[in-house]
């Protein structure tokens, strides 16, 4: 596609729900990264991807988030039993490689009640 | 581990006015790069402008320009004849060249208000 296409852009869960925002990176691009960005505050790394294999997953905040690419494409970022403090934009980006400019999507974001 | 400050919050311009947007960063590597994005109300971050650290040169992109300190650890982002679509947030970044460093570091963000 022509950007980085996130889904879905805007989601509600109830405190205890498991959630799953999708990421669908540029065409080609061996990069992907997950960033988490609190109302008022920059993006925070979450975690990198290069083709399907997770090199560095030291920012998710818990256990109860996990990230997958198993064809080396789509992402998903799962959060289990979402908490208030989850309440966030979820941004991803993609890149052709992990030393080159990344290009973000639109970010899902998510509401937890 | 590598950190990025933006001390201004909050900055206001009048129209075709010149405001300058500061950041300031600490690593201890030699190599690396900074980035200022643009991120307005669709949240889709745009990148403004790149400054690669071993280039002394400072970046410029048509009306944004930077001013990169390497020794001062300062790159500050000059606007020029500020236009109205240039109010959103901006954020300041850094990101390493070293396999493993590849992740963006981001600052708190300043949000720019443009006065008509």
């Amino acid at each position: 596609g022509a950007g980085v296409s996130q889904s879905p852009r805007y989601k509600v869960a109830k405190r205890g729900q498991d959630v799953a925002l999708r990421c669908d990176p540029i065409s080609g691009h061996v990069s992907l990264f997950w960033y988490q960005q609190a109302l008022g505050q920059g993006p925070e790394f979450l975690t990198y991807f290069q083709n399907e294999a997770q090199l560095d997953k030291s920012g998710l905040p818990s256990d109860r988030f996990f990230a997958e690419r198993p064809e080396g494409s789509v992402s998903t970022l799962k959060i289990q039993r979402t908490q208030q403090e989850d309440s966030a934009v979820y941004l991803c980006a993609s890149s052709p490689s992990g030393n080159t400019e990344a290009f973000f999507g639109q970010g899902t974001r998510l509401t937890v009640v | 581990a590598q950190t990025v400050t933006q001390s201004q919050p909050e900055m206001s311009v009048q129209e075709a006015e010149t405001v300058t947007l500061s950041c300031t960063y600490d690593t201890s590597e030699s190599d690396y790069y900074l980035f200022w994005y643009k991120q307005p109300p669709s949240r889709q971050m745009i990148l403004v402008i790149r400054q690669e650290a071993y280039k002394q040169q400072n970046a410029t992109e048509n009306r944004f320009s930077v001013n990169f300190q390497k020794a001062a650890k300062s790159f500050s982002l000059k606007i020029s004849d500020s236009q109205l679509g240039d109010a959103a947030m901006y954020f300041c970044a850094y990101r390493g060249v070293r396999r493993g460093t590849y992740k963006y570091i981001f600052g708190t963000g300043t949000r720019l208000k443009v006065l008509a």
